[in-house]
């Protein structure tokens, strides 16, 4: 079990550039999760799949986010025209089944110039 | 919607003492959860109650649930320095499987 896993771990970008991260979840886990971490704040959810099917979005995900999942393992989530209120930590989560615990990867911290 | 609100927000205490911390939420809540967050780090789960009642222990910390009061508690026995960290509170709603957290409990730990 090698846990989840997000790449890049650090990501500095100029406004207006897209970015796109990667969450690898523990291998079978079949759910993947998205969430938004801001400075003393607890995370906020943005995303979750079940296998490749996108089942719940959150308000805060607009236009300009987009999140894939395309063959039910690995996930990708894209920021379009980076604005400075994106900057956050953007973390990644994976689970068995809908009743257990959700496992948090390392995370990705965005920072937008 | 559901809304959940823990306190306190800060935490300073000194080693061998015991305290709790509060998670209070807004609407009947299918499931809570409590995670610890190092500086820097990313969330490690440490327990998941499902029912009315429910009371979990690992080591130091204890975690308990009153869903007709709609509070869960997590109490700290005998606190050490490597108790500190923040403390987050998240439950689900309405068979969602997002969570939604508190906006945290930081506490430090003092020899």
């Amino acid at each position: 079990d090698t846990g989840v896993s997000q790449d890049p771990r650090h990501k500095i970008t100029k406004r207006g550039q897209n970015v796109t991260f990667r969450c690898d979840p523990i291998s079978e886990h079949n759910r993947l999760y998205w969430y938004r971490q801001t400075l003393g704040q607890g995370p906020e959810f943005l995303t979750y799949f079940q296998n490749e099917a996108q089942l719940e979005k959150s308000r805060l995900l607009s236009d300009r986010f987009s999140a894939e999942r395309p063959k039910g393992s690995f996930s990708t989530l894209e920021i379009q025209r980076t604005e400075q209120g994106d900057s956050a930590m953007y973390l990644c989560a994976s689970s068995l089944d809908p009743v257990n615990e959700q496992f948090f990867g390392p995370g990705t911290r965005l920072t937008v110039l | 919607e559901l809304k959940v609100e823990q306190n306190p927000l800060f935490l300073s205490m000194q080693e061998g003492k015991n305290y709790t911390i509060y998670c209070n939420y807004s609407t009947t809540s299918d499931r809570l959860y409590w995670y610890r967050q190092d500086p820097g780090k990313s969330l490690e789960s440490l327990f998941v109650l499902l029912s009315n009642g429910a009371v979990k222990q690992e080591g130091r910390l204890m975690a308990s649930l009153d869903t007709k009061a709609r509070l869960s508690t997590l109490h700290i026995t005998a606190a050490v320095h490597d108790l500190s960290a923040t403390y987050f509170c998240a439950g689900t709603q309405g068979g969602s499987e997002k969570l939604v957290f508190g906006k945290g409990t930081k506490l430090t730990v003092n020899p």
